[in-house]
């Protein structure tokens, strides 16, 4: 049971390349999460979805699109990457609305140059 | 908005020893949950520990145990019998009983000497 996975683990970018993170999980989850956790503090959420072709924005959205076409995949897009976004980002999911655990991928480090 | 503080950047214990990181947080609900989770060097992060805000009793898990002071919003970790593989990051995290916005603290280094 691989749980929660993420594509790709590593990435360099160029300012204003653009580029698409894959989340993935195969636990039947509704609930998927985007993060980035930057030094010195914790993980902020960026957008998550509550459900197959649902999004909602988080607490710091801005310069991220995201997409759930299917239920097992949470894609995290950015458009024109800017130094600032150069940060770990994780993938998380859960059961449901009350889901009281969020299981989280292995992270996704990203370089914006 | 909801806020989680941990006041302790870093932490050292020896090895078998007992250790308590900090946590507070700052909220107008009653009902949320609250975690600790682990961030060994691997990134990964792993779930220590869970309370439910309703419950007065404070939830354990093998060595770790929590002491959930809920009128204090003070939510800390005990490690007992610290081992070399505790050493990690841990961070403290709010979520409300009915919102997917979990907040994270900035975390604490746990260092664990032999």
């Amino acid at each position: 049971n691989a749980g929660v996975t993420q594509t790709p683990k590593f990435r360099v970018l160029k300012t204003g390349q653009s580029m698409t993170l894959l989340c993935a999980q195969d636990m039947n989850h509704e609930y998927m999460y985007w993060y980035r956790q930057d030094p010195g503090m914790g993980l902020r959420l960026i957008h998550y979805s509550v459900g197959e072709g649902t999004t909602a924005k988080g607490e710091v959205p801005d310069g991220y699109n995201v997409s759930r076409l299917k239920k097992q995949n949470f894609l995290l897009g950015l458009e024109s990457a800017a130094p600032s976004q150069t940060s770990v980002y994780f993938c998380a999911s859960t059961a449901d609305r009350v889901g009281k655990t969020q299981y989280f991928g292995p992270g996704t480090r990203l370089l914006v140059l | 908005a909801q806020t989680v503080t941990q006041s302790q950047p870093e932490m050292s214990v020896q090895e078998a020893e007992t250790v308590t990181l900090s946590c507070t947080y700052d909220t107008s609900e009653s009902d949320y949950y609250l975690f600790w989770y682990k961030q060994p060097p691997s990134r990964q992060m792993i779930l220590v520990i869970r309370q439910e805000a309703y419950k007065q009793q404070n939830a354990t898990e093998n060595r770790f145990s929590v002491n959930f002071q809920k009128a204090a919003k003070s939510f800390s970790l005990k490690i007992s019998d610290s081992q070399l593989g505790d050493a990690a990051m841990y961070f403290c995290a709010y979520r409300l009983y009915n919102n997917n916005d979990m907040r994270f603290g900035a975390g604490t280094r746990l260092t664990v000497k032999p």
